[in-house]
């Protein structure tokens, strides 16, 4: 039980925002959102996490709904090598993290 | 910094043999972890350790499945016997720690992948 909700797929034209959500309705208050993507054939990528504020970093933007129940991770300009799954996930409760995994978003982008 | 290293890159085995994996975690990671990634779905972890501790095996399949790692370093994980089912990636990642706050520090690897025939 991945317990957020992903699109399965997506896409986007290069160059354009790439805006993938994520609803996870059941997050707690101190539990942080994780964006993690995976490259065919390589291992899941760290991109971003935060819990309440959005972030910003080198990769991406994360928008996080003021009641925490959904976020948006936003690649602002899509080059053809964000062409991958894009996990959206929370820690288990307790303060322990181990990152579980649903099936993601996949996102193409196309010329 | 070298990231988690992983061997061997791909493997075949028949159903029945055995197969170990090794993982070399980032220098200073305590925490391991293993996943099981079966194409088309996501990570699915089977164990943590934190140094040479078990954290979390609650999903592994004990009964083929065991993984080790001695000194709080390095990790195997062995399946034995195979079965078809088990065809899959195999992930190692490591982190800093346990807490959510360490998670700058979790990386995977590239993974090995089995393919039981």
């Amino acid at each position: 039980d991945a317990k957020t909700t992903q699109p399965p797929s997506m896409d986007c034209a290069e160059g354009r925002a790439a805006n993938l959500p994520c609803n996870h309705s059941t997050i707690s208050g101190n539990e942080y959102v994780y964006w993690y993507r995976q490259i065919h054939s390589q291992g899941p990528q760290y991109i971003i996490h935060g819990l309440k504020n959005n972030e910003t970093n080198e990769m991406a933007s994360l928008i996080i709904t003021e009641d925490r129940k959904s976020s948006t991770l936003i690649l602002p300009h899509a080059t053809l090598r964000d062409t991958a799954v894009y996990y959206c996930i929370k820690p288990l409760s307790g303060g322990s993290y181990i990152p579980t995994f649903g099936r993601g978003t996949s996102l193409i982008v196309h010329p | 910094e070298a990231g988690v290293a992983q061997s061997p890159r791909y493997k075949i085995i028949e159903k029945r043999q055995s197969v170990a994996f090794w993982c070399n975690p980032i220098s200073g990671h305590a925490t391991l972890y293993w996943y099981q990634q079966i194409l088309g779905q996501g990570p699915k972890l089977l164990i943590q350790f934190q140094n040479n501790g078990v954290v979390d095996d609650s999903q592994l399949p004990k009964d083929r499945f065991s993984a080790e790692r001695l000194k709080g370093v390095d990790s195997t994980l062995k399946i034995q016997p195979a079965k078809l089912e088990d065809s899959a990636v195999y992930l190692c990642a490591s982190s800093l720690g346990l807490t959510a706050q360490a998670n700058y520090g979790y990386t995977f690897g590239s993974g090995t992948r089995l393919t039981v025939v």
